[in-house]
């Protein structure tokens, strides 16, 4: 079966910074482009970012751009997320996704994780 | 920025067919997939590219897109069908942009 599993999360002050892991397995990993979408507590699902099958095409929602960064690790089969300079705005449940293409396009995003959280406070 | 519209709220009664709109300019141009949210877990993606089903979602589920509207369709509505939905687009300048999502309430 593929599966996502995210790690990472937890309590971080405002302003610090906390990176996200999200482990693949059950798949061919460097086939296909990788996504963060997370959720505000209540809310609905935000796009955060999106990284193709190589790295070499990334992409990021205009409220975490410059602050986070989205990287992955093919032998690892791991995709991970820098988040620096973090608000309350922040404070969220991030999910892993795996997309449908290679590319980062119009495919939808087939395989999500179960998340992981990120509370930012002080 | 691009902008998709969901209702906040649909209810349907049990055994019949509930609608779930998504607005958005010339929405009937792009692709729209629907995710599925139940309380405490991850989204499932339920359609993809407008009326395709991935394995395992029934056909009770259908979509269509047109104008500047697409929408979820269930028919036989089940209480398992009680879920938040999601409709998604992809937007050249600025990736994925999702709906507000739809609370469906099986009556």
């Amino acid at each position: 079966d593929e599966q996502l599993v995210e790690s990472g999360g937890g309590l971080v002050q405002p302003d610090r910074s906390l990176k996200l892991a999200c482990a693949a397995s059950g798949f061919t990993f460097d086939d296909y482009a990788m996504h963060w979408v997370r959720q505000r507590p209540g809310r609905g699902l935000e796009w955060v970012s999106g990284i193709s099958w190589d790295g070499g095409e990334t992409g990021y929602a205009d409220s975490v751009k410059g602050r986070f960064t989205i990287s992955r690790d093919n032998a690892k089969t791991s995709l991970y997320l820098q988040m620096n300079s973090l608000s309350a705005e922040d404070m969220a449940l991030y999910y892993c996704v795996k997309a449908g293409d290679r590319l980062l396009g119009d495919d939808p995003l087939h395989i999500w994780g179960q998340g992981t959280m990120v509370t930012v406070s002080s | 920025s691009y902008e998709v519209t969901q209702p906040l709220s649909v209810s349907v009664a049990l055994g019949q067919t509930a609608s779930i709109s998504c607005g958005g300019d010339n929405i009937g141009t792009k692709n729209v997939h629907w995710y599925q949210q139940k309380p405490g877990q991850a989204p499932v993606l339920v359609i993809y590219g407008d009326t395709n089903r991935p394995s395992g979602i029934p056909e009770r589920l259908s979509g269509s897109n047109s104008g500047n509207t697409a929408i979820l369709t269930i028919s036989r509505a089940q209480a398992g069908d009680e879920a938040d939905y999601y409709c998604q687009v992809w937007v050249t300048s600025g990736g994925r942009v999702f709906g507000g999502g739809t609370k469906l309430t099986v009556l």
